[in-house]
Order: structure tokens, then C-alpha cells, then sequence
């Protein structure tokens, strides 16, 4: 059974940067897309990018070109999403989740404010 | 990019009567392979999406057969059969077949019990 877990609840500066983790697990990693999805408070599902670790082929939504970072760490078998420059419309609940849609990561909130 | 439309965005049902989703698409989600990536979620307030329905009509293990997806090329439909007060919550179509899937996500559609 294919588990995501993320990491916790942020609270950050606009500005500032915030790295989500998206630790993999009951599966093989590298054969996998994993996605990263973000829920802006009573708003709908926003694709943010993916990554095929097997291939190092990353995408990003062009809305998020030159602010977000997504990566793959195969030895921990841990995804990444790194979103700088962040302003108070990023808060948000940023999810993980395989690229099929079968398995989501809990979901970590990120709460940008000053 | 595809674009996902998805109608009404809000569904106020009886328990008991059923209920029905539409979801364009911009452009043919039929893959190469001959697939059609069209992908149902539910989700409720606070969870994470949990996927019920893949490929246009394939329930996910667990999703009472009330739910139903049909539909081809660029028009699909979610239907439930009879409504019951767990179906409560946003519902999302998601496309998988266009790389990157930058507008993968319909706007959702909210059903509330009347």
C-alpha cells in the first residue's frame, strides 16, 4: 500500500521560502509521477508541477515558473516543493500525490502573514 | 493548455434522488494508447481529494456502486444514483492525459444536501 506522508504545518514571512516534504513509501519510488497540487482556503485544486524521478523530468505550471522548485531525493525516497518569494496569497494547503490521483499526502498548510 | 469545465458548480440534492456532474474538456482526453485519463474526486472539509472514479467509469476499490462515470473524447458526467448524506462535499474532475497538466482540474462542484 502506497503511502504519502508530509510534513507539517508552516508559518512563514512574505518573502520568504518554504520547503514541503513528501516522504514515499510501499512502492517504487522512481517508477512513480508525483504531483504537487495546492487548495487556496475555500478555493479548488491548483497543479502546481510534477516529477517523474526515473526520468528527472520535472514540469511546473507556467503561474509558478521561476518560484517554485520541485525534487526528488531517490535515497530517502522523499519529493520536495520549495516556493519562494511568498506573499499572503500563497497560503494555502499544499498536497502531494501520485500523478494517477489514487494516493494524496495529508496535506501541509502553509500561512503566510506578517 | 486543457482547460476543465465542470457544471452546475453548485448541486443542492434530496437524500434519496440522484445527482449529476458534467465535465468538458478543451481538447480530447483519449491518450495514444487509447486510454482516456478522466479522474473523479470527492472531497470533503479538511481531507485530502480521494479519487472515486478513473478512466471515465472504473470505481475505485471501496466507492459504492452508486457512483457512475461515463462519457468520451471531451464530455463526461459523474452520476450518483441516490444521494446519501456522506456524498456531501466538492467534487472534482482531473484530467491525466495531456502533459503537463497545467489546468488539470475542473472548478468543482459543490453538493449539499437540500
Amino acid at each position: 500500500q502506497v503511502h504519502l506522508v508530509q510534513s507539517g504545518a508552516e508559518v512563514k514571512k512574505p518573502g520568504s521560502s518554504v520547503k514541503v516534504s513528501c516522504k514515499f513509501s510501499g512502492g517504487t519510488f522512481n517508477s512513480y509521477t508525483i504531483i504537487w497540487v495546492r487548495q487556496a482556503p475555500g478555493q479548488g485544486l491548483e497543479w502546481m508541477g510534477g516529477i517523474i524521478p526515473l526520468f528527472r523530468t520535472i514540469n511546473y505550471a507556467q503561474k509558478f515558473q521561476g518560484r517554485v522548485t520541485i525534487s526528488a531525493d531517490e535515497s530517502t525516497t522523499t519529493a520536495y516543493m520549495e516556493l519562494s518569494g511568498l506573499r499572503s496569497e500563497d497560503t494555502a494547503v499544499y498536497y502531494c500525490a501520485r500523478a494517477e490521483g489514487d494516493y494524496w499526502g495529508q496535506g501541509t498548510l502553509v500561512t503566510v502573514s506578517s | 493548455d486543457v482547460v476543465m469545465t465542470q457544471s452546475p458548480l453548485s448541486l443542492p440534492v434530496t437524500l434519496g434522488q440522484p445527482a449529476s456532474i458534467s465535465c468538458r474538456s478543451s481538447q480530447s482526453l483519449v491518450f495514444h494508447d487509447g486510454n482516456t485519463y478522466l479522474n473523479w474526486f470527492h472531497q470533503r472539509p479538511g481531507q485530502s481529494p480521494r479519487r472515486l472514479i478513473y478512466k471515465v467509469s472504473n470505481r475505485d476499490s471501496g466507492v459504492p456502486d452508486r457512483f457512475s462515470g461515463s462519457g468520451s473524447g471531451t464530455d463526461f458526467t459523474l452520476k450518483i444514483s441516490r444521494v446519501e448524506a456522506e456524498d456531501v462535499g466538492v467534487y472534482y474532475c482531473m484530467h491525466g492525459t495531456h502533459w503537463p497538466p497545467t489546468d488539470t482540474f475542473g472548478q468543482g462542484t459543490k453538493l449539499e444536501i437540500k
